[in-house]
């Protein structure tokens, strides 16, 4: 099973509609989630981090489910703009070699339409 | 504003050749990390590093080796390229972890074609 499953699209949508991105990770230990944006022939960016409270940046909501082991990125009013490819990411604060590593998801496209 | 550089945008290779791809930072990270992407595969993670003169594998580092002889700089090195290794290699930059997010800084990437 991979660590990091995403739906990989594309979800093609019109201009105002709502979607929504699910990811589910496979290690419990995962302390740390993120949502990152990738734009076509374009590096990685973060887009929001994701708390267990769950937390809103504008348009986007992100949640957090442990004893699912789930993870969600919700848009709203879809702009042509927020047309990429998001890659859930999850870390494990593993002391000593492996600090700071991220597990990243194989991403979700979308492609919002005029 | 964090700024991660690589070498080279584009890069073509022949089988067999050294490749040497260089990546910098300029935010005094301790963390540098290599990877490659590929459809359908992601990102996966080469090499990393978490000092000066500090390596450590990643997921994939069969054909791979590392250097990295100066904090803000880390290199990756294809000892004998072969066309498997055509991909686009991202490096990226972050402080040690003693604060939540910790963000990774991705360089712009190079593209590499082994012929």
């Amino acid at each position: 099973r991979k660590e990091v499953e995403q739906d990989p699209g594309p979800f093609n949508v019109p201009e105002g509609a709502t979607v929504a991105f699910n990811c589910t990770y496979s290690n419990s230990a995962s302390q740390s989630f993120f949502w990152y944006r990738q734009d076509c022939r374009k590096e990685p960016k973060l887009l929001m981090s994701v708390y267990s409270s769950g937390n809103e940046d504008g348009r986007f909501t992100a949640q957090l489910n442990r004893a699912s082991q789930y993870i969600s990125l919700l848009i709203r009013d879809s702009k042509l703009s927020d047309s990429a490819t998001y890659l859930c990411v999850v870390s494990h604060m593993n002391y000593g070699g492996s600090q700071g590593n991220l597990i990243f998801g194989k991403g979700t496209k979308l492609s919002v339409k005029p | 504003d964090v700024k991660v550089t690589q070498s080279s945008r584009y890069l073509v290779k022949r089988t067999g050749e050294k490749v040497f791809l260089e990546c910098v930072q300029d935010m005094d990270h301790e963390n540098m990390f290599w990877y490659r992407q590929d459809p359908g595969l992601g990102l996966r993670l080469i090499y990393f590093s978490y000092d000066v003169k500090m390596k450590e594998k990643g997921d994939i580092p069969e054909g791979y080796s590392v250097s990295r002889e100066k904090k803000e700089r880390f290199s990756l090195i294809l000892e004998s390229a072969s066309t498997n290794q055509t991909s686009m290699y991202l490096c990226a930059s972050s402080k040690l972890p003693t604060h939540f997010p910790n963000e990774q800084f991705f360089g712009p990437g190079t593209r590499l074609t082994v012929l």
